[in-house]
């Protein structure tokens, strides 16, 4: 079955420094959607994105789609501590599947 | 703006024992996910619905059984309860073309 990866599973930084967490599919999706969820809250989306080689930009967030459909990541400029959650790619195959199969997160702590 | 709305918020159970969790998607929306998510994981799929009928199945174990009922509302029946059963199991629904899911708040069951 579709498999999503995701890494790091963790990541610290310092606040005002950048974020970066990358997504990879075994097959290749329709579209892929990020999510945040906060500590003991629940997964809100952050964007979806359907074209190969797709680029998004929301404030000093970069959502990237790769050329292949296969790979996603997003980027966090200058952190805050606002920032602080956890970060999940979701990928669709389509073909008809109503799946969204989850990556397991990146959990991001910022350091004030 | 109406949300997706799940009850109970929480919940506990002995093993062996039934649990019914329900989810009031958000109006107009046509399609209404179910997502387990143990401590620290990702959201697992476990079956969703297209217009009240069952479009897509995931890792739902056979004990579990879910329905959309034709006021959209849905519920998932979980029976013979094991102690690994204890998670949050969020309902989401979206509206099938603009692929984004709207999150509830999450059920979580815990099983002595």
């Amino acid at each position: 079955g579709q498999q999503v990866m995701q890494i790091p599973q963790y990541q610290h930084v310092q606040e005002g420094e950048d974020f970066t967490t990358y997504c990879n599919s075994s097959t290749t999706l329709s579209n892929i959607q990020w999510y945040k969820q906060r500590p003991g809250g629940h997964p809100v989306f952050l964007i979806q994105l359907v074209k190969s080689g797709e680029v998004k930009k929301q404030k000093r967030l970069t959502f990237q789609f790769g050329e292949a459909k296969k790979n996603s990541s997003l980027h966090i400029t200058a952190t805050q501590t606002t920032d602080v959650g956890t970060y999940f790619c979701a990928g669709n195959s389509g073909a008809g599947s109503y799946q969204l199969t989850f990556g397991k997160g990146t959990k991001l702590s910022v350091i004030p | 703006a109406a949300g997706v709305i799940q009850s109970p918020r929480h919940l506990i159970k002995e093993k062996r024992e039934t649990a019914t969790l329900k989810c009031y998607p958000i109006p107009r929306h046509d399609t209404v996910y179910w997502y387990q998510q143990g401590p620290g994981q990702d959201p697992q799929f476990l079956i969703s619905f297209y217009e009240k009928m069952q479009s897509d199945k995931g890792s739902i174990p056979d004990r579990f059984s879910a329905q959309q009922f034709s006021d959209y509302h849905s519920e998932l029946n979980m029976s013979s309860l094991e102690l690994g059963d204890s998670a949050l199991y969020f309902c989401a629904s979206s509206q099938l073309n603009t692929g984004e899911l709207f999150f509830g708040e999450g059920s979580r069951l815990t099983v002595l």
